[in-house]
């Protein structure tokens, strides 16, 4: 049974550009949160999706934006990155209706 | 934004011996309470969840709640040199529909051989 799998695993960008993040749920698993970890910091909360639709949404600007196909696998868009986006980016699926996320090995950005 | 505390350590303790650690948090109306384990360069993985006062024990772990105190404890006993890692605490945020898990920014543990 495969775990959660995100693409790519590393990745470096200019500032300005823009950026997919890919992430394919563990088999079972609905719900998809996106999460940013920066250096020494825990997971902060990006947004959640279910459904295909954004259920919740955390502290962060509208160049974070996001995608739930009905596969269940999901995206993350940065655009017009900056240098403070640089980060472990983490998706962690789960069944809707049970307790506690599977995190994928995450996608290191490092924006130049 | 609500809150997740941790006491950032790092936290020393000799091989066989019981670590505690600590979290509170700032959401009276949270629900689930979650204890992962982050190893150096690795992703979080799921050690503990509980959801009612008092303890829950499974294995080596203990995960202790009180929400009276809006406070978390996770105790690792006889502890291993493998346990070395960094704790996360992790509260569903009642107040928006439990649909946000907020993290505190962990507390590094190191056993000693």
């Amino acid at each position: 049974d495969a775990g959660v799998t995100q693409s790519p695993t590393h990745l470096i960008k200019t500032r300005g550009q823009q950026v997919t993040l890919r992430c394919s749920p563990k088999s079972g698993h609905d719900t998809v949160s996106w999460y940013q970890q920066a250096l020494g910091q825990g997971p902060q909360f990006i947004f959640q999706y279910y459904e295909e639709e954004e259920r919740q949404r955390g502290n962060f600007p509208d160049r974070f934006s996001g995608h739930q196909f009905p596969n269940y696998s999901s995206e993350l868009n940065v655009n017009a990155l900056l240098l403070g986006d640089s980060a472990l980016y983490l998706c962690a699926t789960k069944d809707t209706q049970k307790n506690g996320y599977t995190f994928g090995s995450g996608t290191r950005l490092t924006v130049v | 934004q609500k809150e997740v505390e941790q006491n950032s350590g790092p936290l020393s303790v000799p091989e066989g011996a019981i670590a505690s650690l600590n979290c509170t948090y700032s959401d009276r109306g949270s629900q689930s309470f979650f204890w992962y384990r982050q190893y150096s360069g690795k992703s979080p993985e799921l050690i503990m969840f509980i959801y009612s006062n008092g303890d829950k024990e499974d294995g080596r772990f203990t995960a202790q709640l009180n929400k009276a105190s809006q406070y978390v404890s996770l105790l690792i006993r006889d502890s291993q040199p493998s346990d070395s890692a960094t704790y996360l605490c992790a509260v569903n945020e009642g107040s928006t529909g439990g649909f946000k898990t907020i993290f505190g920014a962990g507390t590094r543990l190191f056993v000693k051989a």
